[in-house]
């Protein structure tokens, strides 16, 4: 079992939809938790993080964790072309040096 | 945050080369990652370079066919050494802050070996 699963997708959607991405870990020492966004041919950009459980919303992001589960969420509302790129969770469980990524979901938004 | 370059951007190689990436930051930064990312799959995490001293190797690399050097707090290099096909990836620098979490990444280098 991988540490981190999450589902390659891909996933289309029209402009205007609510988006859910999601992750399962395995390793119940992760408390720190990302979202990165990944276009084609760039690196990853750090787009949202959380500590620990609970939510966490930035403009139409929104990042939810569930350490009992062990199960992250990112929403994306009022989803725009431009959100069209591969999102990857990624968390670690106290500084940098074990941070596991997920493979990345691809997501289409479709005007 | 940090921004980070790395060359070459992309480069086709023959199979028993070596090719050596560059990663090049316009701030000191605490840490330096190397990732690789092949198609389909997550990002793995190939060591971590210190400064000063030896890399920190993640289980299956080693430092015979990836050898990583950082002289200073702002650049470091990666060196895939006798390549095979097998090999052809995305390399990724990442940068981040001891006692922090957050990491941000340079744009790859895609390595293509025939």
């Amino acid at each position: 079992q991988k540490e981190v699963e999450q589902d390659p997708g891909p996933l289309s959607v029209p402009e205007g939809a609510i988006v859910s991405l999601n992750c399962t870990y395995s390793n119940s020492a992760f408390q720190y938790f990302m979202w990165y966004r990944q276009y084609s041919r760039k690196g990853p950009e750090l787009l949202m993080y959380t500590y620990s459980s609970g939510n966490k919303e930035d403009g139409r992001f929104t990042a939810q964790v569930d350490k009992s589960s062990k199960y992250i969420s990112l929403f994306i509302r009022d989803s725009q072309p431009s959100d069209s790129a591969t999102y990857l969770c990624a968390m670690t469980s106290q500084n940098n040096n074990d941070m596991r990524f997920g493979a990345g979901t691809r997501l289409t938004v479709k005007p | 945050s940090a921004v980070i370059s790395q060359k070459p951007s992309r480069d086709i190689c023959q199979r028993g080369t070596s090719l050596t990436i560059q990663c090049q930051v316009d701030s000191q930064v605490t840490m330096m990652f190397w990732y690789r990312q092949q198609p389909g799959q997550s990002l793995t995490l190939i060591a971590t370079a210190n400064q000063g001293s030896e890399a920190t190797y993640e289980s299956g690399f080693v430092i015979d066919k990836f050898p990583i050097s950082r002289p200073n707090l702002t650049f470091s290099t990666l060196t895939v050494s006798n390549m095979s096909p097998e090999d052809s990836s995305i390399y990724l620098c990442s940068v981040g802050t001891s006692g922090t979490y957050e990491q941000y990444f340079g744009p790859g280098t895609r390595l293509t070996v025939t």
